[in-house]
């Protein structure tokens, strides 16, 4: 599975909109990105997955470029709540492949009010 | 539906013990997998179940077993344990090994004193 790379910290404002990047230069053909985030001393949770295309969901928006050597997680109205470790993950999906997820260290968002 | 649910949610043992952590995936999931969070290492992978069967193992000495049974449900082992065994323990269950979006439990906090 591809490395990712991502800014340790960022801040945002409250109401703003967070843009998270994401640097994956080596991702092959097959493999996606996924997002997930992890709010203190709970499990991780999904937020959103894309291939080429860009992709909308009711939580966040990720816009992934056009040679996929990068993407971007948007947040477009970032609340207190949204104070978490996002991780941005590269992996082959397949029927044949495992669940298998290769965290790095990602990137801690402090929405302030 | 319910979540995952992972029991116990915080356990102490001391060195050289043994303990079981039991993860009950969501209704209808057949994959499970497990994570170890430190502060240090972060989240690594620790193993991945599908219909009873191992899958793919991350890169932990042989002290670290698990199991799946027919109903899904999973139970991990760390036999002869060490200081640094001391982590959150994370369970994701997801309904097919391999598919986009996995879910996570809330984690066993593990001490060994």
């Amino acid at each position: 599975d591809a490395k990712t790379t991502q800014p340790p910290s960022m801040d945002c404002a409250e109401g703003r909109a967070a843009n998270l990047p994401c640097n994956h230069s080596t991702i092959s053909g097959n493999e996606y990105v996924y997002w997930y985030r992890q709010i203190h001393s709970q499990g991780p949770q999904y937020i959103i997955h894309g291939l080429k295309n860009n992709e909308t969901n009711e939580m966040a928006s990720l816009i992934i470029t056009e040679d996929r050597k990068s993407s971007t997680l948007i947040l477009p109205h970032a609340t207190l709540r949204d104070t978490a470790v996002y991780y941005c993950i590269v992996r082959v999906h397949g029927s044949g492949n495992t669940g298998k997820l290769i965290f790095g260290q990602g990137t801690t968002l402090q929405v302030k009010p | 539906k319910a979540g995952v649910t992972q029991t116990p949610r915080y356990l102490i043992k001391t060195r050289g013990q043994q303990v079981t952590l039991s993860c009950s995936p969501i209704s209808g999931h057949r994959s499970v997998s497990w994570y170890q969070q430190t502060p240090g290492q972060g989240l690594q992978f620790l193993f991945e179940y599908f219909s009873e069967t191992q899958r793919n193992k991350g890169n932990f000495p042989g002290r670290f077993s698990g199991r799946q049974f027919s109903n899904s449900r999973s139970e991990m082992n760390v036999s002869t344990l060490e200081l640094g065994d001391s982590a959150l323990y994370l369970c994701a269950s997801s309904q097919l090994a391999g598919t986009h979006e996995q879910f996570f439990g809330p984690g066993t906090r593990l001490t060994v004193l």
